[in-house]
C-alpha cells in the first residue's frame, strides 16, 4: 500500500546548527506534501507545504526540498534554535475533494543549548 | 478566535463503558476530522466532515461514530471502548481553499 515513512526516527542537533529532516513516500501521484511540528502534549502545527510540481520552497528559516525521482522530502531549518525541539511528521495528500491526509511516523528533534 | 478546541483534555474509561469527544470551531471551516495517535506513529484519520450534514469513514473507522451537529462541531463518540482505543486523540478543521489543517489540543483517552 501506499505510505508515507521517515529514515531517522531521532534527530539531535546543536543550537544554531542546520537540520535536516527526512521522508520518503511512495504514492507518486500526492499532489502535495506538509510539514507538521508537534511540540510535547499539543496538537500538530503547520509548518509549509509544497506541491507536488515544485522543487523547492522556502520560508522564515525553512526550506522543503522535493525529489520526484527518488520520491523524497526534505525539511531544512537552519540556525536550529531550543524552540524547534519537537516531533516532525511529513505528510501527503494524494487526491481527492476530502483532503485527507497520510502522516508519516514522525522524527524527533532535539536540540541542544 | 480560539481556534480549535476539544473537550475533555483527559479521560479515564473503564472497557465497555461509553463517551463522547467534543470538538468545535470558530473559524468558519467547513471540513472538520478526527485523528488518533499512536506511540511510535503518525496520526491516521478516523472520521471526517466535508462540510455541515456530511461525514466518511477515514482509515480507522471502527468501534467509532460521529455527528456533525453544526458547522461549528463534530462530535467523535465510543460506544463500548476497548483497551485498543486507548490513544490521543485531535480533532482538526480546514479552511476551503487551503491544504493546511489547524489542530486542537488533543484528548488524552485511557481505556482500562
Amino acid at each position: 500500500g501506499e505510505s508515507v515513512g521517515l529514515h531517522l526516527p531521532t534527530l539531535s542537533v546543536q543550537e544554531g546548527d542546520n537540520s535536516i529532516i527526512n521522508c520518503a513516500y511512495s504514492n507518486s501521484a500526492s499532489d502535495y506534501f506538509i510539514w507538521y511540528k508537534q511540540e510535547s502534549g499539543k496538537g500538530p502545527q503547520f509548518i509549509i507545504d509544497i506541491r507536488s510540481n515544485m522543487d523547492k520552497r522556502q520560508g522564515q528559516r525553512v526550506t522543503v526540498l522535493l525529489n520526484k525521482t527518488v520520491k523524497h522530502l526534505s525539511l531544512q531549518i537552519a540556525a536550529t534554535q531550543p524552540g524547534d525541539s519537537a516531533v516532525y511528521f511529513c505528510a501527503e495528500y494524494s487526491g481527492g475533494s476530502n483532503y485527507k491526509l497520510t502522516f508519516g511516523k514522525g522524527t524527533l528533534l532535539t536540540v541542544n543549548p | 478566535n480560539a481556534g480549535v478546541t476539544q473537550t475533555p483534555k483527559f479521560q479515564v474509561l473503564k472497557t465497555g463503558q461509553s463517551m463522547t469527544l467534543q470538538c468545535a470551531q470558530d473559524m468558519n471551516h467547513n471540513s472538520m476530522y478526527w485523528y488518533r495517535q499512536d506511540p511510535g506513529m503518525g496520526l491516521r484519520l478516523i472520521y471526517y466532515s466535508a462540510s455541515e450534514g456530511t461525514t466518511d469513514k477515514g482509515e480507522v473507522p471502527n468501534g467509532y461514530n460521529v455527528s456533525r451537529l453544526n458547522k461549528r462541531e463534530f462530535s467523535l463518540r465510543l460506544e463500548s471502548a476497548a483497551p485498543s482505543q486507548t490513544s490521543v486523540y485531535f480533532c482538526a478543521s480546514r479552511p476551503p481553499g487551503l491544504n493546511e489543517q489547524f489542530f486542537g489540543p488533543g484528548t488524552r483517552l485511557t481505556v482500562l
